[in-house]
């Protein structure tokens, strides 16, 4: 089964200074990834996928992923991150059901970044 | 921008209690999920369906139901709620194209 490892349940991190988050995965076909955004008291948004093409995919705040097949990653970086960036984010991995062609996501357990001034 | 509405941000329920979270989505999306959040377990899928009046179980449908009568429309039903379900329901949904999915704001559940 297709599954994603977030071995960080939390990483705090200064202001302006930059930040990785740690995304692996486990998958015997092809590999669409994604991250998501979760804002406290808020449901989660798409910050960004890979599907194919370019293994750096990049998302409008600032944020870009590479996706690694070697390592089987796709971690999440900024260069410099702001206070409004602390949330939690969700790695994801699409699982493909063989026998009815069903695609859905599993999520890792998440990643809370701590933005402090 | 396809939106996903949970008609209810918090809830508050007893022991025992009939309890109905309730989700619609407003882009004609085929597919609709249930999950339950909690700290340090992530998204876990309840159920989910791919049809109306389809449905299959997730990873953890124990004391749970759920309910597509309308394409638009994903229902999920708590028979009878106990403490251990205390958690934020998120649902969400997406088209056959589609490959990433629309989120809800979640609905956070108490049960006393």
């Amino acid at each position: 089964a297709q599954s994603v490892t977030q071995l960080d349940s939390q990483v705090p991190v200064f202001e302006e200074a930059p930040v990785e988050l740690r995304c692996n995965y486990s998958s015997s076909v092809s590999v669409y990834l994604f991250w998501y955004v979760q804002y406290p008291n808020q449901g989660l948004q798409l910050l960004l996928k890979y599907l194919s093409g370019s293994t750096l995919v990049e998302s409008i705040n600032g944020f870009e992923a590479e996706f690694n097949k070697s390592q089987t990653s796709f971690h999440l970086r900024k260069p410099s991150v702001h206070i409004s960036d602390t949330a939690e984010y969700f790695c994801a991995v699409r699982t493909l059901t063989l026998n009815t062609g069903f695609q859905k996501l599993v999520f890792g357990t998440g990643t809370r970044l701590l933005v402090s001034p | 921008d396809v939106k996903v509405t949970q008609s209810s941000r918090y809830l508050v329920k007893r022991t025992g209690e009939k309890v109905f979270l309730e989700c619609v989505q407003d882009m004609d999306h085929e597919n609709m999920f249930w999950y339950r959040q909690d700290p340090g377990l992530g998204l876990r899928l309840i159920y989910f369906s791919y049809d109306v009046k389809m449905k299959e179980k997730g990873d953890i449908p124990e004391g749970y139901s759920v309910s597509r009568e309308k394409k638009e429309r994903f229902s999920l039903i708590l028979e009878s709620a106990s403490t251990n379900q205390t958690s934020m329901y998120l649902c969400a949904s997406n088209g056959v194209s589609n490959y990433g999915y629309t989120f809800g704001s979640g609905t956070r559940l108490t049960v006393v």
